[in-house]
């Protein structure tokens, strides 16, 4: 089954302690983004990688880093959590095929919630 | 500066009646006008898209408009079902080598359809 595969789903933490959101995807998809779900703000892109070692910032990429050693993977890491990273965040991966032909349909994960206090 | 203009935020519709989501844009460069279902606890998913050639596109009982003068596009679901009860967001993403891979969503609406 083609899908993305976020973990953990659901996350409480506290302030400064670092933790990983794990993204991983079987469809071979080159590209790869993450975003953050807020009330009243919907989808916005953190990151996103073109494919292996290529990343580049979204529209609130603050307080976040990603990698991209893996055309599979795509992890999102919080250094530093605060309290206003407390959110939804998606992974979702597109291929390039889709791309080539401008169409931009994004398959996303089932989402983590992340509480950090 | 929000690109894609998203409305109502919420919408509360009996089976069986019309449900209407309007979007807007300024970005005469976009050029893919998506919109996708997201269900409680689930990730968002396609559901119908569209390109600014066309001024309709019906898929079932879900129509998307378009208005390229007015620069407006809308997600029609006809025969609305509890079924549907789910958060619907309009996208657009330009058609171009670099930055077709961007996509930018409205704030969503949150669609109520009551038995």
């Amino acid at each position: 089954e083609a899908q993305v595969t976020q973990n953990p789903r659901y996350l409480i933490t506290v302030t400064g302690k670092k933790l990983t959101v794990t993204c991983s995807q079987n469809m071979n998809h080159e590209y790869m983004s993450w975003y953050r779900q807020d009330p009243g703000l919907g989808l916005r892109q953190i990151y996103y990688s073109m494919n292996v070692e290529v990343t580049d910032k979204g529209d609130v990429p603050e307080g976040y880093k990603v990698s991209r050693k893996e055309k599979r993977n795509f992890p999102l890491i919080l250094e530093s959590p605060s309290p206003n990273q407390t959110s939804l965040y998606f992974c979702a991966s597109s291929s390039d095929r889709d791309l080539a032909l401008a169409k931009n349909i994004q398959y996303f994960g089932a989402g983590t919630r992340l509480s950090v206090l | 500066q929000q690109q894609v203009k998203q409305s109502p935020q919420s919408l509360i519709v009996q089976k069986g009646g019309i449900s209407i989501i309007n979007c807007a844009y300024e970005n005469t460069a976009f050029d893919y006008f998506p919109w996708y279902q997201q269900f409680p606890g689930k990730g968002p998913a396609l559901l119908i898209a569209i390109r600014p050639d066309v001024s309709e596109k019906k898929e079932g009982r879900f129509t998307i408009s378009f208005n390229k003068s007015a620069k407006q596009f809308s997600l029609h679901i006809m025969d609305s079902q509890p079924g549907d009860s789910a958060t619907y967001f309009c996208a657009a993403s330009t058609d171009s080598s670099r930055g077709s891979e961007k996509l930018v969503f409205g704030k969503g609406t949150k669609l109520t359809v009551n038995p």
